[in-house]
């Protein structure tokens, strides 16, 4: 088990470009999850796949904003048109639904984005 | 509106005592909580969790409480060590998101 994955670990880019992101779930989990956080606040819901489809969004989730699970396994988050408050640690985590009554989710080391 | 809400921002703990950390919630739909650790540029790790139809839970050195009728949880640790020097987030779920607390800076002084 190597745990969920995220790439890259940090990414500088100037306002109005597009950035993507990746995470790779835990191998065996079928649900992935994508949080945003930012300084002093707990992570906040973005949107979550269960295999590949998208089953919940955040309205924080705007149009600029795209994640896509295409085979069920790895998922990419696309930013459109950065805008400085873009700026935070974005998060993925997985979990699986095999084990029914829990609901724990693991997470990776994140993507720290720094809009300029 | 927040959901899940951690009224202390710090907590500061001599080695070898007991760390209570606070969490209270206002959705009743919440049936599943669950507590993590962060430490900076890191993402945040499991702790440990309770289902709604329990009151406590116990893993090793860390107790989560459940007062459903308060909407109120807690987290135990004892004996503290410098290496639980975290912040300390609690969240909440009726089964797919997480709802977080705005965390708790623990302190553990040797």
């Amino acid at each position: 088990d190597t745990g969920v994955s995220q790439d890259p670990r940090h990414k500088i880019t100037k306002r109005g470009q597009n950035v993507t992101f990746r995470c790779d779930p835990i191998s065996e989990h079928n649900r992935l999850y994508w949080y945003r956080q930012t300084l002093g606040q707990g992570p906040e819901f973005l949107t979550y796949f269960q295999n590949e489809a998208q089953l919940e969004k955040s309205r924080l989730l705007s149009d600029r904003f795209s994640a896509e699970r295409p085979k069920g396994s790895f998922s990419t988050l696309e930013i459109q048109r950065t805008e400085q408050g873009d700026s935070a640690m974005y998060l993925c985590a997985s979990s699986s639904t095999s084990l029914t009554g829990t609901y724990e989710q693991y997470f990776g080391p994140g993507t720290r984005l720094t809009v300029t | 509106d927040q959901q899940v809400k951690q009224n202390s921002p710090s907590l500061s703990v001599q080695e070898g005592r007991i760390s209570i950390l606070n969490c209270d919630y206002t959705n009743s739909m919440f049936d599943y909580f669950l507590w993590y650790k962060k430490y900076p540029a890191e993402g945040p790790t499991f702790l440990i969790s309770i289902s709604s139809i329990k009151d406590k839970n116990e893993d090793g050195r860390f107790t989560v409480f459940l007062n459903k009728s308060a909407k109120h949880l807690s987290l135990h640790i004892v004996p503290s060590q410098p290496g639980d020097s975290a912040v300390y987030f609690c969240a909440a779920t009726s089964g797919s998101r997480l709802t977080f607390g705005e965390g708790t800076q623990l302190t553990v002084n040797p």
